[in-house]
């Protein structure tokens, strides 16, 4: 198993691009997330999704898309980047919240991040 | 709403020897998870150690142990035999049990250096 991909590992965009961060698991997990890190303040997540076909705002939204046409896959979109989008971005998945008794089906599965620099 | 902080930035560590990191956490939940996760230069996320607050013993991993204070809202994380391969940041992170949609609140992190 792959586990969590991440495509592309680094980008570099010019103020007002757009670009497409793609995520894959093959774990047939039902949540992915998409965070962004930034130096001294850990990890924010940005979207995610507890399942195919859905997606809801995390903690820093604002300027991102998302979609999770396939439960394989969740994309994050920037329509026009800014300097601020700046940052090292992680996909992560996990399975669902049907707890039994141990934290296993808690933990989180963490693809190996993508570098985005905005100029 | 959860926060996590990690007041060390920064820590450095002799081979062989322990470190403490320190973690406190502000909820109103009774019961959660809380994880150590590693983040190595590689930058990969690696989950270390998970501790159940229903659950009074505290979580150990080979060298890596933790002291749960549920009442103190601690969660510190010891390193014991500290080794090279340590040297990462170490994330605190806090998983309400009843979370809609699993979802994690991180601290800042912990810079820890091992020194040869």
């Amino acid at each position: 198993n792959a586990g969590v991909t991440q495509t592309p590992k680094f980008r570099v965009l010019k103020t007002g691009q757009s670009m497409t961060l793609l995520c894959a698991q093959d774990m047939n997990h039902e949540y992915m997330y998409w965070y962004r890190q930034d130096p001294g303040m850990g990890l924010r997540l940005i979207h995610y999704s507890v399942g195919e076909g859905t997606t809801a705002k995390g903690e820093v939204p604002d300027g991102y898309n998302v979609s999770r046409l396939k439960k394989q896959n969740f994309l994050l979109g920037l329509e026009s980047a800014a300097p601020s989008q700046t940052s090292v971005y992680f996909c992560a998945s996990s399975p669902d919240t049907r707890w039994e008794g141990s934290g296993r089906r808690s933990e989180q599965f963490f693809g190996p991040g993508t570098r985005l620099t905005v100029l | 709403a959860q926060t996590v902080t990690q007041s060390q930035p920064e820590m450095s560590v002799q081979e062989a020897e322990t470190v403490t990191l320190s973690c406190t956490y502000d909820t109103s939940e009774n019961n959660y998870y809380l994880f150590w996760y590693k983040q190595p230069p590689s930058r990969q996320m690696i989950l270390v150690i998970r501790q159940e607050a229903y659950k009074q013993q505290n979580a150990t991993e080979n060298r890596f142990s933790v002291n749960f204070q549920k009442a103190a809202k601690s969660f510190s994380l010891k390193i014991s035999d500290s080794q090279l391969g340590d040297t990462a940041m170490y994330f605190c992170a806090f998983l309400p049990r009843e979370a809609a949609g699993n979802k994690l609140t991180f601290g800042g992190g912990t810079r820890v250096l091992v020194k040869p």
